[in-house]
């Protein structure tokens, strides 16, 4: 595997589901990104960890839980979501150095549906 | 607030030349990004910009003004496979990067 892959690519769920989406990153980078994309609006940033450590954004539900269990893994527990929460879900990743680029790597998204 | 603007549409004719606007209001400024997203797909790297002036990367190139807050991305010679979504982003003074929603870029045979 290589770059940032993330599954499932699709994922259907009614409201009083628990799932995970897993992101795994073969990059070497020292943080990750959780990305909400909704049709015709920004990327939203949900949640970002950089050196194994959250940095929370505190508009996201708590619905959401972020868990980074290590540098090259990172998860989105859901539960109790809600219909308006149907998104693509992004991961990225990148190596964040003092002053440098920055470029942040993407995986294909988790195409998700709550029913 | 912190805002990124950009035309939600375009459209372009095989092997013309388009250009992609992009205004912003950050808290600061450390960067501009273009990513291209096809549909279905990751969004990639396309450019960064952190002076002003004009980027070259083959047919594609990126333009930045920090004192208009403008960017533009050109694409030249434009072929079917550049019809995708184009974002910009602007990395603000917490180093987070704000995006615009993106440009919808159709090309017509």
């Amino acid at each position: 595997e290589t770059g940032v892959t993330q599954t499932p690519r699709h994922l259907v769920m009614g409201m009083t589901n628990k799932k995970s989406l897993k992101c795994e990153q073969h990059l070497g980078h020292n943080a990750m990104y959780w990305y909400k994309q909704s049709a015709k609006k920004p990327l939203e940033l949900m949640f970002v960890y950089s050196l194994e450590e959250r940095v929370e954004n505190n508009s996201v539900p708590s619905r959401f839980s972020p868990e980074c269990p290590n540098s090259s893994h990172l998860f989105l527990h859901l539960h109790t979501l809600q219909p308006e929460d149907s998104a693509l879900y992004l991961c990225a990743s990148s190596q964040d150095i003092p002053g440098g680029l920055n470029e942040q790597f993407f995986g294909p998204g988790t195409r998700l549906t709550v029913l | 607030g912190q805002n990124i603007d950009q035309p939600t549409e375009m459209t372009a004719t095989e092997g013309a030349i388009v250009q992609i606007n992009c205004t912003y209001q950050t808290s600061g400024f450390n960067g501009l990004f273009w990513y291209q997203q096809h549909a279905g797909e990751a969004p990639t790297f396309l450019s960064y910009n952190v002076l002003d002036g004009l980027e070259e990367k083959g047919r594609f190139s990126s333009f930045l003004s920090r004192s208009k807050g403008y960017s533009y991305l050109l694409l030249k010679e434009l072929q079917m496979k550049d019809s995708a979504s184009y974002l910009c982003a602007v990395k603000d003074s917490n180093y987070q990067l704000i995006w615009g929603a993106g440009t919808k870029l159709i090309i017509k045979p």
